[in-house]
């Protein structure tokens, strides 16, 4: 089955600074790539995704890079906010299963 | 448009114990899915319905069953409860099981804990 690892598990920043956070799967089947944000106590919401036949995407100050080669995607978050704060989780899925596998979660705090 | 609703949003059982949570998806949403969150980890995949039948269906013992309604609505229903239970369960529903349908739409959750 997939296998989704994710890194750093915690990443501490200040107002302004740049995160990224980065994610590596192991079935080259996988061409669905989706990230959740989970605020303390609320439900994980879909910030982005992108799907395989894409190296890139961008939404106002977040981006994700797909590199389908190295089996790995990351997230970008530009001009970082306070309320950026939460647990930021990557998943994958393959065409067949459709079911996401989710990473262990990046934990970002940016102080202010 | 309707959101994903749990409930409960807090249980406390005891060991041996069976536990019933219940889901309604979001509005125009065929497909439900159940996940385990335990602390400091990102959800793991119980089961999927699909128009009332199982979709599919992660690492976990046959002591966690489910069902699925024809308002779509579902239960995640764990018999024998252990201490490893313990965990957030959260629902999520989509639009179908293909591509860009399978986008997950999450619950806030139901926070078990088994003493």
């Amino acid at each position: 089955g997939e296998n989704v690892e994710q890194h750093p598990s915690t990443l501490s920043v200040q107002e302004g600074d740049s995160a990224v956070i980065k994610c590596t799967y192991s079935d080259s089947a996988s061409n669905y790539f989706p990230w959740y944000k989970q605020e303390l106590g609320k439900r994980p919401q879909l910030i982005i995704d992108i799907r395989s036949n894409v190296g890139e995407k961008k939404d106002q100050r977040i981006a994700v890079t797909l590199n389908k080669t190295a089996k790995h995607f990351s997230l970008h978050i530009t001009e970082t906010q306070p309320e950026d704060s939460a647990v930021y989780f990557c998943a994958a899925s393959s065409k067949g299963s459709y079911i996401p596998t989710f990473g262990r979660g990046t934990s970002l705090i940016v102080h202010p | 448009e309707t959101g994903v609703t749990q409930s409960p949003t807090h249980l406390i059982k005891t060991r041996g114990q069976q536990v019933t949570l219940r889901c309604s998806s979001q509005s125009g949403h065929n497909t439900v899915s159940w996940y385990q969150q335990a602390l400091g980890q990102g959800p793991q995949f119980i089961f999927q319905y699909y128009r009332e039948e199982e979709n599919g269906r992660g690492n976990f013992p046959p002591r966690f069953s489910g069902l699925q309604f024809p308002n779509y609505s579902s239960e995640l229903n764990v018999n024998a409860l252990e201490l490893d239970d313990s965990a957030l369960y959260l629902c999520a529903s989509s639009l179908g099981t293909g591509g860009a349908k399978n986008i997950q739409y999450f619950g806030a959750g139901t926070r078990l804990s088994v003493l």
